[in-house]
């Protein structure tokens, strides 16, 4: 079975701090990882998406892979208050549907 | 441009009916995906259509559950006689050439059965 972990939370990081989010994966044969950040309520926004190893930024958001271990990581950047969200991360095969590990809850104090 | 849309936005059924729930994706996108997503949880895939023909439907968690998308846009997700375990948020996603795989969701579609 195909699975992706997240630790559940929450991760409470004060304004202006850098928010780290993991993740792993059991499927050695995916292919492409994205991060959705997903308010409460509402249904998930995609936010980065990442296909080879190494380090992938996007304004205050970096995203990096490491497929020997089986790793992905996404970094917020001067944390704020709006972010506070659920960031589930997604990873699929050959364009296939998206295995969604159950989400880490963020919390940014201001 | 549009994105994603569903409807309803919420449907509240009593357990036994069937229900429809409606997905229109994003104008071009060939692929279009349905999950279900429970509270607190990470979403769910139920099936997968590229154009008209669906290509995977093995998150289907029963033979009540059934989706079509006759012409290859607009997609319809059928629940047959609704037990309360099927209560969750339906979310559908779509993805086009070019996309590299980027599924763009909509709004979501929760139902309640009672």
């Amino acid at each position: 079975q195909k699975e992706v972990e997240q630790n559940s939370g929450p991760l409470s990081v004060p304004e202006g701090a850098i928010a780290s989010l993991n993740c792993t994966y059991s499927d050695r044969g995916s292919q492409s990882f994205f991060w959705y950040r997903q308010y409460s309520g509402k249904s998930p926004e995609l936010i980065m998406s990442i296909y080879s190893n190494g380090d992938k930024e996007d304004g205050r958001f970096t995203a990096q892979l490491n497929k020997a271990s089986q790793y992905v990581s996404l970094l917020i950047r001067d944390s704020q208050p709006s972010d506070s969200a659920t960031y589930l991360c997604a990873v699929s095969s050959a364009g296939n549907m998206l295995t969604f590990g159950g989400g880490t809850r963020l919390m940014v104090k201001p | 441009g549009a994105g994603v849309s569903q409807s309803p936005r919420y449907k509240v059924a009593k357990r036994g009916q069937d229900v429809a729930l409606r997905c229109d994706p994003i104008s071009g996108h060939v692929s279009l995906f349905w999950y279900q997503q429970a509270l607190g949880q990470g979403p769910e895939f139920l099936t997968y259509f590229q154009n008209e023909a669906q290509l995977d439907k093995s998150g289907l968690p029963s033979d009540r559950f059934f989706a079509e998308r006759p012409e290859g846009s607009v997609s319809t997700l059928k629940i047959q006689r609704t037990q309360q375990e099927d209560s969750a948020v339906y979310l559908c996603a779509s993805s086009g050439p070019g996309s590299s795989y980027e599924q763009y969701f909509g709004p979501g579609t929760r139902l309640t059965v009672t």
